[in-house]
């Protein structure tokens, strides 16, 4: 049981490039979501989805872009990356149950833009 | 002001300290309070979890949660240099998808 997979763990971009982060996770959750943490700010939710098909903007979502084809795979594309979308992004799922929604996080994406 | 604030530290303390980690928050809609531990260069993973107020006890780690003063805590006995981590909270409304993070407090055990 893999959990929550990311790839790539590192990248560097230039700016003006486009690159798509991959996140895939094998518990069958109906929610995903993408962070991005930055020293200093916390995890700040870009996108998330509550199933295949549903997909809807979190706290800053502005140059990027999400899909959820299939319940395993929730990809985040830069459109054009800037310096400021340097960081680090975790992809995150949870099973959706009454209750706490703990999530399962991946293990991240180091992103630098020059 | 953020719906949950947390100090970002860095909490230095020598092993086999009693560690205080807080939390206060604004929104009395909260139900559900976690507490994640982040090693370096690694993900958010669950340490313990709390529906409404109380204690909950796990080992050396205890969560507590105050509901009439929103505030939360997460105390470690005998802490050991394994420990060494960023500790974030967060909260949750009953049945919502979305927690509210805290920025975390980064914790260091020295020997």
């Amino acid at each position: 049981n893999a959990g929550v997979t990311q790839t790539p763990k590192f990248q560097v971009l230039k700016t003006g490039q486009s690159m798509t982060l991959q996140c895939a996770q094998d518990m069958n959750h109906e929610y995903m979501s993408w962070y991005r943490q930055d020293p200093g700010m916390g995890l700040r939710l870009i996108h998330y989805s509550v199933g295949a098909g549903i997909t809807d903007q979190g706290e800053v979502p502005n140059g990027y872009n999400v899909s959820r084809s299939t319940t395993e795979d929730f990809p985040l594309r830069l459109l054009s990356a800037a310096p400021s979308q340097t960081s680090v992004y975790f992809c995150a799922s949870t099973e959706g149950a009454e209750g706490a929604n703990v999530l399962t996080f991946g293990a991240g994406s180091r992103l630098t833009v020059l | 002001q953020k719906e949950v604030e947390q100090d970002p530290g860095p909490l230095s303390v020598p092993e086999g300290a009693i560690v205080s980690l807080n939390c206060t928050y604004s929104n009395s809609a909260f139900q559900y309070f976690m507490w994640y531990r982040q090693y370096s260069r690694k993900g958010p993973e669950l340490l313990m979890y709390t529906y409404s107020s109380g204690n909950k006890e796990d080992g050396r780690f205890t969560a507590q949660v105050d509901k009439s003063s929103k505030y939360i805590s997460l105390f470690i006995r005998d802490s050991q240099p394994s420990d060494s981590a960023t500790y974030l909270c967060a909260m949750s409304e009953g049945g919502s998808y979305i927690p509210t993070f805290g920025r975390g407090t980064s914790l260091i055990v020295h020997p």
